[in-house]
């Protein structure tokens, strides 16, 4: 069972920082913070994920409150190729099952 | 890295005919690979769990003997759809974790496949 909350949908101006907030507020201690984006018609894409500390790659940063029941994912300058649905997962490191809420519909705009 | 290629891509057949799709991790072995499927806007729903030489483990209300699910190596796993009919029409897709533990237990996801039964 999926253990976030999300918000439905979003929308973003192209170029600047989109911010997708994510409650996980029953989160374990053992338990990481993952986040996917499926854009129309595909297979999910890996964005990030991290355990405690904020978290920085090529695509995105993620932001983790020190409470860990709630994160943020940073998208520094979306573009329309962005515009995607956002998943957060929350799963043990050692974990097996990937169980996938409903999201956030992120809409780019021109 | 960690690409999964999934085939085919898209798959019209009859009702009560099977349909095989295949899963395969091109540039490393995963130890476990899980089939999701979803129907238009809507969520992925996690259908089974296979470990590679052991039977698949599949969630509530998935019908296992609909669903067969084999995982003969490291870096293949197939689907087939037995006795199709029109409600399963649907996107499948089809994940895998690398054997390598150095990816933080992350798993990656193939294309999907769209199957419509007729």
């Amino acid at each position: 069972d999926a253990k976030t909350t999300q918000p439905t949908s979003m929308d973003c101006a192209e170029g600047r920082a989109a911010n997708l907030p994510c409650n996980h507020s029953t989160i374990s201690g053992n338990e990481y913070v993952y986040w996917y984006r499926q854009i129309h018609s595909q297979g999910p894409q890996y964005i990030i994920h991290g355990l405690k500390n904020n978290e920085t790659n090529e695509m995105a940063s993620l932001i983790i409150t020190e409470d860990r029941k709630s994160s943020t994912l940073i998208l520094p300058h979306a573009t329309l190729r962005d515009t995607a649905v956002y998943y957060c997962i929350v799963r043990p490191l050692t974990g097996n099952q990937f169980y996938f809420g409903t999201g956030t519909s992120l809409t780019v705009i021109p | 890295g960690a690409v999964v290629s999934q085939h085919p891509s898209w798959v019209i057949c009859k009702s009560g005919t099977s349909v095989k799709i295949e899963c395969r991790s091109l540039d490393f072995q995963a130890t476990t690979m899980f089939w999701y499927r979803q129907f238009p806007k809507q969520s992925l729903m996690l259908m089974a769990t296979s470990n590679e030489g052991s039977k698949a483990t599949y969630e509530q209300g998935v019908e296992k003997d609909k669903f067969l699910i084999n995982h003969a190596s490291l870096t293949l796993s197939t689907l087939t759809v037995t006795s199709a009919h029109p409600e399963d029409s649907s996107f499948y897709i089809c994940s895998a974790r690398p054997r390598d533990a150095s990816s933080g237990n992350t798993i990656y996801f193939g294309e999907g496949s769209w199957l419509t039964v007729v």
